[in-house]
C-alpha cells in the first residue's frame, strides 16, 4: 500500500509564526503536491514538485514556500502565518501522468 | 478562469434513484480527467479515471470532448455513496487541478 503521511493531523499556531508542514511518501513517486481544501472552494494547488529540488507554483502560492531536498519528502512552509491561512492542507504524490495518492491532511488553525 | 467546473455544490438523491454529478472542463490539449471521492473521515482517494474506462462501485464516467464534459453517473444510488466528489484535470505539465466539489447526499 502506498503511504503518504503528514507530520501533524492538527496544528494551532499564532499569527506571524513560521510554520512547517511535512509530507513523506514511500512509493518513490516523482511528483508531490500541496493543496489547501476549503469548503466551497474545493482543492486549490499551492505548489508542486516533479523532482528533487524542483518546484512549480500552483494557483495560490502567495504566502507559501516549499522545499524538496529528498525525493520522499516535500515540505510546505508558511513564512509568517496569517489567519486567512487557516485551512485543511493536503499533501499528495504520484508518478508522472498518473493519479494522486493523498495524505490524511493537516488542519491548521492560525489564531 | 475555472478550468474544472462542478456546477452543483450539493446534490440530494433518493436511494435507488440514478445519480449524475456534472463536470465540465476547459483545456486546449488532450485532457486527462479523474474523479476523486472523500468519504466521511477518510482521505481523498481516486474513484476512476477516463483512460481506464472501467466501472468502480457502479460509477462510470465518459469523456465527451465535444461538450468538454466528464459527468459521473450511477444508475442506482446507495446510501454508502454519500460523500464529497471532486472532478480533476491533469494539465500537460502534470499539474492537477480540481473542481470545487459536489457533496452527494443519498436520502433513505
Amino acid at each position: 500500500d502506498v503511504k503518504v503521511t503528514q507530520s501533524s493531523r492538527y496544528l494551532v499556531k499564532r499569527t506571524g509564526e513560521k510554520v512547517f508542514l511535512e509530507c513523506v511518501q514511500d512509493m518513490d513517486h516523482e511528483n508531490m503536491f500541496w493543496y489547501r481544501q476549503d469548503p466551497g472552494l474545493g482543492l486549490r494547488l499551492i505548489y508542486f514538485s516533479y523532482d528533487v529540488k524542483m518546484k512549480e507554483k500552483g494557483d495560490i502560492p502567495e504566502g507559501y514556500s516549499v522545499s524538496r531536498e529528498k525525493k520522499e519528502r516535500f515540505s510546505l512552509i508558511l513564512e509568517s502565518a496569517s489567519t486567512n491561512q487557516t485551512s485543511m492542507y493536503l499533501c499528495a504524490s504520484s508518478f508522472p501522468r498518473d493519479y494522486l495518492y493523498f495524505g490524511p491532511g493537516t488542519r491548521l488553525t492560525v489564531l | 478562469a475555472q478550468r474544472v467546473t462542478q456546477p452543483e455544490k450539493l446534490l440530494s438523491v433518493f436511494k435507488g434513484a440514478p445519480v449524475e454529478l456534472k463536470c465540465n472542463y476547459s483545456y486546449s490539449g488532450s485532457p486527462e480527467l479523474f474523479w476523486y471521492v472523500q468519504y466521511s473521515r477518510q482521505r481523498l482517494q481516486l474513484l476512476l479515471r477516463h483512460i481506464s474506462r472501467e466501472s468502480i462501485k457502479g460509477f462510470t464516467a465518459d469523456l465527451n470532448k465535444g461538450e468538454t464534459s466528464f459527468h459521473l453517473k450511477k444508475p442506482f444510488a446507495q446510501e454508502e455513496d454519500s460523500a464529497m466528489y471532486y472532478c480533476a484535470l491533469s494539465e500537460r505539465d502534470d499539474k492537477i487541478i480540481f473542481g470545487k466539489g459536489t457533496r452527494l447526499h443519498i436520502l433513505p
